[in-house]
């Protein structure tokens, strides 16, 4: 079946650390996101990536980055200069019809991230 | 400034009592508002979009309708398994790749 994988489901890290969080979809999807859920917020755009070899910032992407070498992969790492890095990440891709971007979201489980 | 506020943060009714959700937003040209469902631990699952004032969708026991400034999301004689996080987004006509969440309405369906 389609869908988005995101790995590893959770995950703890040491201040100081960098991580990288997986995402993997095997949707054809061009447009993927990766979002930020904290109790009591709207998810925050951290970074999106249309094509291949390009991504852009979106509302909070100091302290993180990405790459787009494949259509399938998005991985985001969260860098030690992320002040307050703990939360659950999700990762999307966007549905496209006729080569429009319908808005409609595909996500992934989940991944969630713990600073000890 | 584009933002989405969703009302209540939470609400728990008995199986059988209909009720609504709202969302309300603010943006500089709408593209299209979209509901989506959480289940704890786990990622939104799609349910509707909206784009356009006057539209309605429905899926099972949920209707979506949308005014020029606010979303009403209508449970009709839910159930426990309806039980989730419901979140609001709205898709900026500027940029199709910026979307605005609501922090989610919180709803427990008790039997």
């Amino acid at each position: 079946d389609g869908g988005i994988t995101q790995s590893p489901k959770y995950l703890f890290r040491k201040e100081g650390q960098n991580v990288t969080l997986s995402c993997e979809q095997n949707l054809n999807h061009d447009a993927m996101y990766w979002y930020r859920q904290d109790p009591g917020q709207g998810l925050r755009l951290i970074y999106y990536s249309q094509i291949v070899n390009d991504f852009q910032k979106g509302d909070i992407a100091e302290g993180y980055s990405v790459s787009r070498e494949k259509k399938e992969s998005f991985p985001l790492t969260v860098t030690s200069a992320q002040k307050n890095p703990t939360a659950f990440y999700l990762c999307a891709s966007s549905i496209e019809r006729a080569g429009v971007n319908t808005g409609e979201l595909f996500f992934g489980e989940g991944s969630r991230l713990t600073v000890l | 400034e584009d933002q989405v506020t969703q009302s209540p943060e939470a609400l728990r009714l008995q199986e059988g009592e209909s009720s609504s959700l709202n969302c309300s937003y603010t943006v500089s040209g709408l593209r299209g508002l979209f509901w989506y469902r959480q289940d704890p631990g786990k990622g939104p699952e799609f349910l509707f979009t909206l784009y356009s004032a006057g539209e309605e969708k429905e899926k099972e026991r949920l209707k979506a309708t949308l005014t020029k400034k606010e979303s009403f999301l209508h449970i009709t004689a839910p159930k426990p398994e309806d039980s989730a996080t419901y979140l609001c987004a709205v898709q900026a006509q500027y940029n199709f790749n910026k979307f605005y969440f609501g922090s989610g309405t919180k709803l427990n369906v008790k039997p």
